[in-house]
């Protein structure tokens, strides 16, 4: 089966950097994503990892090692509208089967 | 240029009735999602389509069915509601090779 792991809770204050892991052990990995989500909507795309590196997309990164089964999205200079909930998603098998981990939800203090 | 779509947003059922949930896509993707999403949780998969005509069971199958048969939309049948079936209700599909999951707007599902 598929397991995912996230911290339920972070705080982080404006304008500071925050690191969100994930944890992961699956077969067949085919990708991992991060999705942000608000309260009462839907999740946005953020970014999407198959291979072991660093990919920067503005003020959010996500880093992954397919060897640790092991990703992290970054965020950098933290804004008050960046508190929402931050889900990491695996992608596996040849079905292509999105599992979702139980999501972190970060809180930006002034 | 829809996207995805779900019908319906809001819905109340009784115990034991039925009801479907209809999910529609317009970019001829291949994959497509059933998930539900409890208060302060993540996304359960519950069912899964990698294709027409196919489907497959997810983390949590029990007390729903589903139908892929026409490559745009993906049906998901509670057949006999139950309280603990109260839930945000997301569609999402995806093409093969692609990066991007695109959700729906969530069906608020409450049975009582």
């Amino acid at each position: 089966g598929q397991n995912i792991d996230q911290p339920t809770e972070m705080t982080a204050t404006e304008g500071a950097i925050v690191q969100i892991n994930c944890t992961y052990q699956t077969s067949g990995f085919n990708g991992l994503f991060w999705y942000q989500q608000h309260a009462g909507e839907a999740p946005t795309f953020l970014s999407y990892n198959v291979l072991d590196g660093l990919e920067e997309k503005g003020r959010f990164s996500s880093f992954l090692s397919r060897s640790k089964g092991y990703s992290y999205l970054l965020l950098k200079e933290l804004q008050m509208k960046d508190s929402a909930s931050y889900l990491c998603a695996v992608r596996s098998g040849a079905g292509n089967m999105l599992t979702f981990g139980g999501g972190t939800r970060l809180m930006v203090k002034p | 240029n829809a996207g995805v779509t779900q019908t319906p947003k809001f819905r109340v059922l009784k115990t034991g009735q039925s009801m479907t949930l209809l999910c529609a896509q317009d970019m001829n993707h291949e994959y497509m999602y059933w998930y539900r999403q409890d208060p302060g949780m993540g996304l359960r998969l519950i069912h899964y389509s990698v294709g027409e005509g196919t489907t497959a069971k997810g983390e949590v199958p029990d007390g729903y069915n589903v139908s892929r048969l026409k490559k745009q939309n993906f049906l998901l049948g509670l057949e006999s509601a139950a309280p603990s079936q109260t839930s945000v209700y997301f569609c999402a599909s995806l093409q093969g090779a692609g990066n991007t999951i695109y959700f729906g707007e969530g069906s608020w599902l409450t049975v009582v």
